[in-house]
């Protein structure tokens, strides 16, 4: 069963360093997604993708804070500088049909 | 934003019993979503509900979407280890775009 790829699975930086995420969706879905969830609490939609173009980024934090998906199939999301609120589990989601998600293992990032 | 908020934060039972986990909003929702994470993993999708009134069953777990389409439950018929987990519904408000809940820890104990 295809399956969403992230990684790395964890990653642990110190405040002010770059960091970056890598999404793989499940082959021909069209729409990814990025979340982050702060323990104790459900998923944020970050950015969403149609194929290449951002459809919606209003809850990503622009100043720090980017994401890009050039050929419409990975995608990569990322934070510089990391501060130490960016302590989160990081989703990735993909979908064909955009009423169903598949969610991939996610990211902890933890910021010291 | 579109407020889901559920009920219990946590529950914790012994094995065999009965349980339900309740998602309420203000807003409508064009279909509702239940998943189940695991710790250190994403969530994996239950059920979908998308009619309002509608009931689905999955083996143990009975899923309701309210008449208004604003509120859902999730109810475990005879619970076991392995259903303990983090239970989250989402609504989708706009086109596949979700709106989680907190989510409800749940926890058997054999």
């Amino acid at each position: 069963e295809a399956e969403v790829a992230q990684s790395p699975r964890y990653k642990i930086t110190e405040k002010s360093q770059a960091v970056a995420f890598w999404c793989d969706p499940i082959s021909g879905h069209a729409t990814l997604y990025w979340y982050r969830q702060i323990l104790g609490q459900g998923p944020e939609l970050l950015v969403q993708f149609q194929d290449e173009s951002v459809v919606d980024d209003s809850q990503l934090p622009k100043d720090r804070f980017s994401a890009e998906r050039l050929k419409g199939v990975d995608s990569t999301l990322k934070i510089q500088p990391a501060e130490l609120g960016d302590s989160a589990m990081y989703l990735c989601a993909s979908s064909r049909d955009s009423m169903t998600q598949y969610f991939g293992p996610g990211t902890r990032l933890l910021v010291l | 934003t579109q407020l889901l908020e559920q009920s219990p934060q946590f529950l914790s039972i012994q094995e065999g019993e009965n349980l339900t986990v309740y998602c309420n909003s203000s807003s409508v929702f064009s279909s509702l979503q239940w998943y189940r994470q695991e710790p250190g993993e994403g969530p994996v999708l239950l059920v979908t509900v998308v009619t309002g009134g509608e009931v689905k069953k999955l083996k143990r777990l009975t899923f309701q979407f309210g008449d208004a389409r604003k509120d859902s439950s999730l109810h475990i018929t005879a619970a076991q280890p392995g259903d303990t987990g983090l239970y989250l519904c989402a609504g989708d408000y706009s086109w596949g775009k979700l709106q989680f809940g907190a989510g409800t820890q749940v926890v058997v104990t054999p």
